[in-house]
């Protein structure tokens, strides 16, 4: 079973506009990660947070964790039509696991 | 370049045939992976290995098995194909102390 689970499953967007995703997880965790997939490519790891840091700027990125809520957000700002691809994010305890994914669409 | 690559990109085989994907990183990783991603985008480790531990996800059937000459190179021997093997196997590697992990480009296997 996934470790965790995004909301939304699907977002589209206009560019310009922010896309905020939501990550809920299940177990207590060393870090949290976000990575990105466009379409028929690999992963690419975006940013990693902590379990002792609430938020972290990376670019257009900013990412937030609760612990308490056991949930993570990412907020990407002023989004281009390049951010169009899948976004997971993945919870690190002994072993590197994916949530479900976000697909995000940004219409030129 | 440095990165992790895998060969083939695209695989076509037949049920029961046996089978192995490449893998290979050259940024000095000490362990590597294998994932799996089937057709709704789910993503689910199935080995992890460095040069003193093999941790195998128990869910993964024992038709596969991870081959690792070196340090460098981690190949993902399948036997006895089956039509729900089918998805698209990425490699990784990480280092210890930076937990970002590196994934290659990935090998869609489809059985027919």
């Amino acid at each position: 079973s996934q470790q965790g689970e995004e909301d939304p499953q699907a977002l589209s967007i206009q560019e310009g506009e922010n896309a905020t995703m939501n990550c809920s997880y299940k177990t207590s965790i060393n870090n949290l990660q976000w990575y990105r997939q466009n379409s028929g490519r690999g992963l690419v790891h975006l940013i990693l947070i902590r379990s002792n840091e609430r938020e972290k700027h990376s670019g257009r990125l900013r990412v937030t964790l609760d612990t308490s809520k056991k949930s993570s957000s990412l907020l990407i700002t002023a989004s281009r039509a390049a951010d169009t691809a899948s976004y997971f994010c993945a919870t690190m305890v002994e072993e590197l696991i994916f949530g479900t994914g976000t697909r995000l669409q940004v219409f030129p | 370049d440095t990165a992790v690559s895998q060969t083939p990109k695209y695989l076509v085989t037949q049920m029961g045939n046996d089978k192995s994907i490449k893998c290979e990183q050259n940024l000095g990783h000490d362990t590597m992976y294998w994932y799996k991603q089937d057709s709704k985008k789910f993503l689910k480790i199935m080995f992890s290995y460095n040069n003193k531990e093999l941790i195998i996800n128990e869910t993964v059937p024992n038709r596969f098995s991870p081959k690792s000459p070196d340090k460098a190179h981690l190949n993902l021997h399948i036997n006895s194909l089956e039509l729900g093997d089918s998805a698209v196997y990425f490699c990784a590697s990480s280092t210890t102390g930076y937990y970002g992990y590196t994934f290659g480009s990935g090998t869609r296997l489809t059985v027919v």
